[in-house]
């Protein structure tokens, strides 16, 4: 009964390739969001979705793609992996009308 | 100037005493403030919300808000071994969304 999960939790790969991360939250909220946590732990909003629809879209590459099928869901493609992308991805969803964040466990990327 | 500001510590205290927690903003249209607690290779965990002036309390924690000195703080009684970890603040703008700035956190050492 995993509140907010996020797979996979390890990805190591190659520069170039085409990874996806997958989050799913089960609290019934209206807003998900991804955040980038670098290798100096501080947290960066990229995205934010609220009831599917893209309220937050932060300057990020466009190699980086979120997707919402459903309120529940939010999915994060990133295209032509470079090293600087190597961080740790956290999904987070909240109510939009307090804005209590509950993140899920974090995917480590390793871009070698 | 950094938008959401905290001393990065390490901030040290004893078993049992009261750790004290800092943060600044700059956005005077923020409207809501958080607490986030994060050990090391976990994920945040938010363990207060404030949204008026004034105390809030919560067990042990105790959160201050004060929006004309543009101040937050989080204050630890009796401190435990179990709370060294980092603390986050966090504040809420509303720009088509809640978009929430995250400090880089103060590392709180709790000795036995």
């Amino acid at each position: 009964d995993t509140a907010v999960s996020q797979t996979p939790k390890y990805l190591v790969t190659q520069m170039g390739n085409d990874k996806s991360i997958k989050c799913e939250q089960n609290l019934g909220h209206d807003t998900m969001y991804w955040y980038k946590q670098d290798s100096k732990k501080f947290l960066k909003i990229m995205f934010s979705y609220n009831n599917k629809e893209l309220i937050i879209n932060e300057t990020v590459p466009n190699r980086f793609s979120p997707k919402s099928p459903d309120k529940a869901h939010l999915n994060l493609h990133i295209n032509s992996l470079e090293l600087g992308d190597s961080a740790v991805y956290f999904c987070a969803s909240s109510q939009v009308v307090r804005n209590e964040q509950f993140f899920g466990p974090g995917t480590r990327l390793t871009v070698l | 100037q950094k938008e959401v500001e905290q001393n990065s510590g390490p901030l040290s205290v004893p078993e049992g005493a009261i750790a004290s927690l800092n943060c600044t903003y700059s956005d005077r249209g923020s409207q809501s403030f958080f607490w986030y607690r994060q050990y090391s290779g976990k994920s945040p965990e938010l363990i207060m919300s404030i949204y008026s002036n004034g105390d809030k309390e919560d067990g042990r924690f105790t959160a201050q808000l004060n929006k004309a000195s543009q101040y937050v703080s989080l204050l630890i009684r009796d401190s435990q071994p179990s709370d060294s970890a980092t603390y986050l603040c966090a504040v809420s703008l509303r720009a088509g969304g809640f978009k929430t700035i995250f400090g880089a956190g103060t590392r709180l050492f709790v000795k036995a």
